[in-house]
This record gives C-alpha cells, sequence and structure tokens, in this order.
C-alpha cells in the first residue's frame, strides 16, 4: 500500500485560506469516505481534526473542512491562524488497512 | 479525562525484540479497537495493526506480518505491541490510537515509544 500523496508545504498569511490535498487511489480514498485528518505539532501527539471526508470532532474549529472528489481529499483551513501552524497528515482506510499521507507543513507567514 | 499512556523510550540492538505497552484510562476501554502506528525520524505515519476492543483478532499489515504482536489485559486496560527481529529501519516513534468499534478514526492518541535500534 502506497503513502497517500500530499504537498510538502504550504503557507499563508494570518486569515487566509490554505487547501491540503490528498491523492490516492479507488482502493483507498476514492473507495471509502472513511477519510480523516490529523494535526501534528512537533513532539506532540496527532489529533483529530476532521473524519469521514468531511466531520468534525468538537472542539475543532468550524475554519477546518474536508472534502474528497474521486480519488482526492483536501483539508482546508479558511482564516488561517498562528496556531494553525504545524504538520497536517490524511489518513484514508483501504479494505483492511490505513493509509496514512506523507504529510504537509503548514507555515503561517 | 480520557488518556493513553505509554511505555517508556528503548534502545534495542538489531536482531532484538522490544514490547511496548499502551494503557487506557477515563474511558470504557471495550469500546473500542486500538492501533498501532509507527513514524520514522522526519517521515509521515505508517499503520502497523489493530487489535480488537475485546483483546481478540488482530489485523496486521502485510509488511510487518510474524514479525509483530499485539495483545491486551483486559484486566488492566492495557495493549501491547511486541516487534521481533529489529533493524535500524525499525527505529521510529510507535504510538498508539484507540478508534471507537467501526469508526475508521482515531480519535485518541498516546504520546508515543521512542524506539531506537542500533549496535
Amino acid at each position: 500500500q502506497s503513502a497517500l500523496t500530499q504537498p510538502r508545504s504550504v503557507s499563508g498569511s494570518p486569515g487566509q485560506s490554505v487547501t491540503i490535498s490528498c491523492t490516492g487511489t479507488s482502493s483507498d480514498v476514492g473507495g471509502f469516505n472513511f477519510v480523516s485528518w490529523y494535526q501534528q505539532n512537533p513532539d506532540r501527539a496527532p489529533k483529530l481534526i476532521i473524519y469521514d471526508v468531511s466531520e468534525r470532532p468538537s472542539g475543532v474549529p468550524d475554519r477546518f473542512s474536508g472534502s474528497k472528489s474521486g480519488n482526492t481529499a483536501s483539508l482546508t483551513i479558511s482564516g488561517l491562524q498562528a496556531e494553525d501552524e504545524g504538520d497536517y497528515y490524511c489518513c484514508s482506510f483501504a479494505a483492511g488497512p490505513y493509509v496514512f499521507g506523507i504529510g504537509t507543513k503548514v507555515t503561517v507567514l | 479525562q480520557e488518556q493513553l499512556v505509554q511505555s517508556g523510550a528503548e534502545v534495542k540492538q538489531p536482531g532484538a525484540s522490544v514490547k511496548i505497552s499502551c494503557k487506557a484510562s477515563g474511558y470504557r476501554f471495550s469500546n473500542y479497537h486500538m492501533h498501532w502506528v509507527r513514524q520514522a525520524p522526519g517521515q509521515g505515519f505508517e499503520w502497523m495493526g489493530i487489535i480488537d476492543r475485546y483483546g481478540g483478532p488482530t489485523k496486521y499489515a502485510q509488511k510487518f506480518q510474524g514479525r509483530v504482536a499485539m495483545t491486551t489485559d483486559t484486566s488492566t486496560n492495557t495493549v501491547f505491541m511486541e516487534v521481533s527481529s529489529l533493524t535500524s529501519d525499525d527505529t521510529a516513534v510507535y504510538f498508539c490510537a484507540r478508534e471507537r468499534g467501526g469508526t475508521y478514526k482515531f480519535d485518541l492518541w498516546g504520546p508515543g515509544t521512542l524506539v531506537t535500534v542500533s549496535s
């Protein structure tokens, strides 16, 4: 199972929007609506921010949103804030195993 | 407070085995499966496997079959993972992560256990 493809980095100024893509195949992203996104800050455990493609856990700000089209899922951060800096990983169920993206570093300029 | 507490860092020689623990507290243990995910230095995450919430069936990533064993002690709400025949490629931070049965998301992660394989 190959890792999902994500851009290595994205950046934006406070208040702007950034979108992170996550491309897989019909065996993972395209085949199931079980895409989740995780935020990780240095030396911290990952935090779930989106599940089932577009659902937000309680406590996650609504500036985080998710979507999917075909084999590509996307995470959008609207109204970027300094605290949003970190690494973001997508993950998809793949009919048994799970496969993660390579990770995207979000920088707030 | 719901939390997962993992055992401390380990340094192992090539060819050795390591057993890591993950103790759950603050929630009903039997409602959640437990997964293990690892992250090599500077790399992304790699899913290793899952153990059923009742400590029964396990499923391992093909890459780790025959080299990984996940077990549960339901009396202490602790999950264990043993990795054998370690090589330097196994140097990584190992995380346990829970999944409420059939929800396909990891809603709580442990802090991670660093395993260093070096001669």
